[in-house]
């Protein structure tokens, strides 16, 4: 049963363009939806979250977009630069679920110069 | 302001072998959370702290894993009699816990320990 999932195993994208990375879930009780960058040999480091009562969150180049009627949410990366290359993972919690993270299976991120 | 620090990062042991792994959360973070994620997939909830209290095991934790936090500091999780099934990265995740008028308590991660058994 996999709650959150991520059905683009990778992108290919341009150094200047935006990269466009997308999640779906299922679990209507979602409170938080976060996403999370990681290099090989490190731990998953925190980019940005959103609230399930907002639809769109903004911190410098990463804009997280929420359509809760989709159960749907995407992460924005303008202007995507050769340092993000990584894997993205799309994650969810539930505060009364002692918020542990679901996550989704994960994003290959080639930003090509 | 150091992160949280895991050890050790690689662990290679024989089947049927016991092994143990430390985790350090960040100073005064009160949750600590235990993950596992095999190749190819997205980390797995294993096991949560609230302080020295374990809350939650996930069924993925059988009776050959043992998670502790005696102190409400560090962390240890022990496999015991490992299984080829058991390799993977054991990731360690702590947070703050909620406080008055925070909105959300964000994990943090350690670098994981990558475990294979032969």
């Amino acid at each position: 049963d996999q709650q959150v999932k991520q059905n683009s195993p990778s992108l290919s994208v341009q150094e200047g363009r935006i990269s466009i990375l997308n999640c779906d879930y299922t679990n209507s009780m979602f409170d938080y939806f976060l996403w999370y960058k990681k290099y090989p040999a490190e731990g998953p480091t925190f980019l940005i979250s959103i609230s399930s009562i907002k639809d769109k969150n903004e911190d410098g180049r990463f804009t997280v977009f929420l359509n809760k009627s989709a159960k749907h949410l995407s992460l924005h990366i303008v202007p995507s630069q050769p340092g993000d290359s990584a894997v993205y993972f799309c994650a969810a919690l539930r505060k009364a679920a002692g918020n542990k993270l679901t996550f989704g299976g994960g994003t290959r991120v080639l930003v090509k110069p | 302001d150091t992160g949280v620090s895991q050890d050790p990062r690689h662990k290679i042991t024989k089947r049927g072998q016991n092994v143990t792994f430390r985790c350090d959360p960040i100073s005064e973070h009160n949750r600590l959370y235990w993950y596992r994620q095999t190749l190819g997939q997205g980390p797995e909830f294993l096991t949560y702290f609230q302080n020295e209290a374990q809350l939650e095991k996930s069924r993925l934790l059988s009776d050959r894993f043992s998670a502790e936090r005696p102190k409400g500091s560090f962390s240890t999780l022990e496999i015991q009699r490992t299984e080829q099934g058991d390799s993977a990265m054991y990731l360690c995740a702590s947070s703050l816990g909620y406080s008055w008028g925070q909105d959300t308590d964000t994990q943090y991660f350690g670098p994981g320990t990558r475990l294979t058994v032969l």
